[in-house]
């Protein structure tokens, strides 16, 4: 069954190292985006990727880094200079087949990132 | 994109019917309504979308006034494990060519109880 996947689902690092979060997706979709969601608030995109080898800033960009060298892989690298780390990550994908438009996102399990 | 507004919270009996509002009053002509949801500690879940017409699937029904400045998302024999956020954002249409970028707000957390 096709899907997405994060590793890991919990992660601890200790501050000003850098981290890096994966996010795996079968669905044979062009597009992926990964979000923020801070205790009690809605997301925020942080990147977002239509093609492999191509990606732009979403809204909080500051700190983080991405690549897309493959379609199925969009990992998230959060740097020592994002100033507030901690948060639940959430990666997403949208396109065909299976999405019913580019907003149709599909979203990964999330990996809670807790930086000491 | 137009931002959207809904009440932070409600309440739901078990059974009946949850009616869902969001306003929307800056709707532009091309943008449709999306509705998601968020069970605690898991990935938004798309729920369904809609330009004017009224919608319905296997989870949920749409309802767009006329003027498309508002909006509800109807479900209709909730159960506990519809206890959740709910999101309704509004945004153009993704397509090939357009970016299926989607602005999450605040939502309305949704408590089904027993």
């Amino acid at each position: 069954d096709g899907g997405i996947t994060q590793s890991p689902k919990y992660l601890f690092r200790k501050e000003g190292q850098n981290v890096t979060l994966s996010c795996e997706q079968n669905l044979n979709h062009d597009a992926m985006y990964w979000y923020r969601q801070d205790p009690g608030q809605g997301l925020r995109l942080i990147y977002y990727s239509q093609i492999v080898n191509d990606f732009q800033k979403g809204d909080i960009a500051e700190g983080y880094s991405v690549s897309r060298e493959k379609k199925e892989s969009f990992p998230l690298t959060v740097t020592s200079a994002q100033k507030n780390p901690t948060a639940f990550y959430l990666c997403a994908s949208s396109g065909q087949p299976r999405g019913r438009s580019y907003n149709e996102q599909f979203f990964g399990p999330g990996t809670r990132l807790t930086v000491l | 994109d137009a931002k959207t507004t809904q009440p932070p919270s409600m309440d739901c009996a078990e059974g009946r019917a949850a009616n869902l509002p969001c306003n929307h009053s800056t709707i532009s002509g091309n943008e449709y309504v999306y509705w998601y949801r968020q069970i605690h500690s898991q990935g938004p879940q798309y729920i369904i979308h809609g330009l004017k017409n009224n919608e319905t699937n296997e989870m949920a029904s749409l309802i767009i006034t006329e003027d498309r400045k508002s909006s509800t998302l109807i479900l209709p024999h909730a159960t506990l494990r519809d206890t959740a956020v709910y999101y309704c954002i509004v945004r153009v249409r993704g397509t090939t060519d357009s970016w299926g970028k989607l602005q999450f707000g605040a939502g309305t957390q949704v408590v089904v109880t027993p």
